[in-house]
């Protein structure tokens, strides 16, 4: 595997159900983030991780939970949704030094909440 | 808060040349990227400028001017797979990686 990966591609939940989305990057890089891109809508920065460390939490409903056990990996665990939280969601990692500029994408879970 | 600005759709015909021009306002500027993505795929880096003037990398140029808030993103020889949405994004404050992005432009490239 090379670049950002994210698993599951496709996903359909229930607003009872829990899921979890994970990103791994294969890049050697040591910040990521979490972003959701809803249809006509800007990306959304929601979480950044620093060497395993949450640095931003961008008002992010508590529904969203992300997990970054170690500098390769982050997880968004996801609880109660609503309908409206439908979208992509998009990791992406950078060095840290390079955050303001070249950020690396994984392809992205695109989600539907019923 | 941060706004961008940039126009929501452009078309052109293969080999011209199209500008995207990106507007903002923000505080902390710490940088203008331009982004790429095709349908259905991910938002892959194009050019970054943190200070004034013109980035040149292939057909694809970035300028931006810090004074007026502004910049562009020039495709030159345009071709087909060019057609894709491109996004702007500001770099802004002193945490660590905060982008803010446009709501992006739809570039169609005709035959």
């Amino acid at each position: 595997e090379t670049g950002v990966t994210q698993t599951p591609r496709h996903l359909v939940m229930g607003m009872t159900n829990k899921k979890s989305l994970k990103c791994e990057q294969h890049l050697g890089h040591n910040a990521m983030y979490w972003y959701k891109q809803s249809a006509k809508k800007p990306l959304e920065l929601m979480f950044v991780y620093n060497f395993k460390e949450q640095t931003e939490n961008n008002s992010v409903p508590s529904r969203f939970s992300p997990e970054c056990p170690n500098s390769s990996h982050l997880f968004l665990h996801l609880h109660t949704l609503q309908p409206e939280d439908s979208a992509l969601y998009l990791c992406a990692s950078s060095q840290a030094r390079d955050s303001y500029n070249e950020q690396f994408f994984g392809p992205g879970t695109r989600l539907t909440v019923l | 808060g941060q706004s961008l600005e940039q126009p929501s759709e452009v078309t052109a015909v293969e080999g011209a040349i199209v500008q995207i021009n990106c507007t903002y306002q923000t505080s902390g500027f710490y940088g203008l990227s331009w982004y790429q993505q095709h349908d259905g795929g991910a938002p892959t880096f194009l050019s970054y400028n943190a200070l004034d003037g013109l980035e040149e990398t292939g057909r694809f140029s970035s300028f931006l001017s810090r004074s007026d808030s502004y910049g562009y993103l020039l495709l030159q020889e345009l071709q087909m797979k060019d057609s894709a949405s491109y996004f702007c994004a500001v770099g802004r404050g002193s945490t660590l990686g905060r982008l803010y992005f446009g709501r992006g432009t739809q570039l169609t490239v005709w035959p």
